[in-house]
């Protein structure tokens, strides 16, 4: 079976500019989580998805939003960038929810 | 609310020494408890996972950890360093039930240093 996978990998925006990044996990997975990681926070979960609806979320601004389509295939938004958006953000997926989750390679966000 | 505290962010040992990488967690219910090794510039990786079962659990690449309740600790050991060991390596709680989804709380990290 093919891997979670995210795209892009690499991205750079500009401070006020919004951003989509997207995520096809692995086929017959239901569950997407999406985190981010920096260097001063560390892994910090923003929100699950399950069958099209917003199961869990993270304490992240509203500016962070996401959303799962009827195939899992999932993507999140962040509105207004900020220079501290800039982060690795990881992608993972599992089954139902619960177990084991995987993660995809993450895509990197740099704001100028 | 959950928390994992990873003892040491940086460890570093000679190849062929024990890997021994801390991790105490907090949780009002039975965990589940990762333990996740990330390479640069990728993802996370699945070492190994507890879920009520064994308490000593084995992983990939030789690693295994032991989940001790009285001591709230998961940690992660392998009896003898390779190269390629190194990387930086994450300890995850989880109190949520199957039913209840995902959300990970990961500890700092540990990131380990191999000298040959």
């Amino acid at each position: 079976k093919a891997g979670v996978t995210q795209t892009p990998r690499y991205l750079i925006k500009t401070r006020g500019q919004q951003v989509t990044l997207s995520c096809s996990p692995i086929s017959g997975h239901r569950s997407v989580s999406w985190y981010q990681q920096t260097p001063g926070q560390g892994l910090q979960f923003l929100f699950e998805y399950f069958s099209e609806t917003q199961r869990n979320k993270g304490n992240f601004p509203g500016r962070f939003s996401g959303r799962q389509f009827s195939n899992s295939r999932s993507e999140m938004n962040v509105s207004t960038l900020e220079l501290g958006d800039s982060a690795l953000y990881l992608c993972a997926s599992s089954l139902q929810g619960g177990e084991t989750q995987y993660f995809g390679p993450g895509t990197r966000l740099l704001v100028l | 609310a959950q928390s994992v505290t990873q003892l040491g962010s940086h460890v570093s040992v000679s190849e062929g020494a024990l890997v021994l990488l801390r991790c105490n967690y907090s949780s009002s219910v039975p965990p589940y408890l990762f333990w996740y090794v990330q390479y640069p510039n990728q993802g996370l990786q699945l070492l190994l996972k507890y879920t009520s079962a064994a308490t000593l659990v084995k992983g990939i690449n030789g690693f295994e950890a032991e989940f001790k309740k009285s001591e709230t600790s998961f940690h992660l050991t392998k009896p003898s360093a390779h190269m390629s060991d190194a990387a930086e390596y994450f300890c995850a709680v989880s109190d949520l039930g199957r039913a209840a989804g995902n959300k990970l709380t990961f500890g700092g990290g540990t990131r380990v240093l191999v000298k040959p």
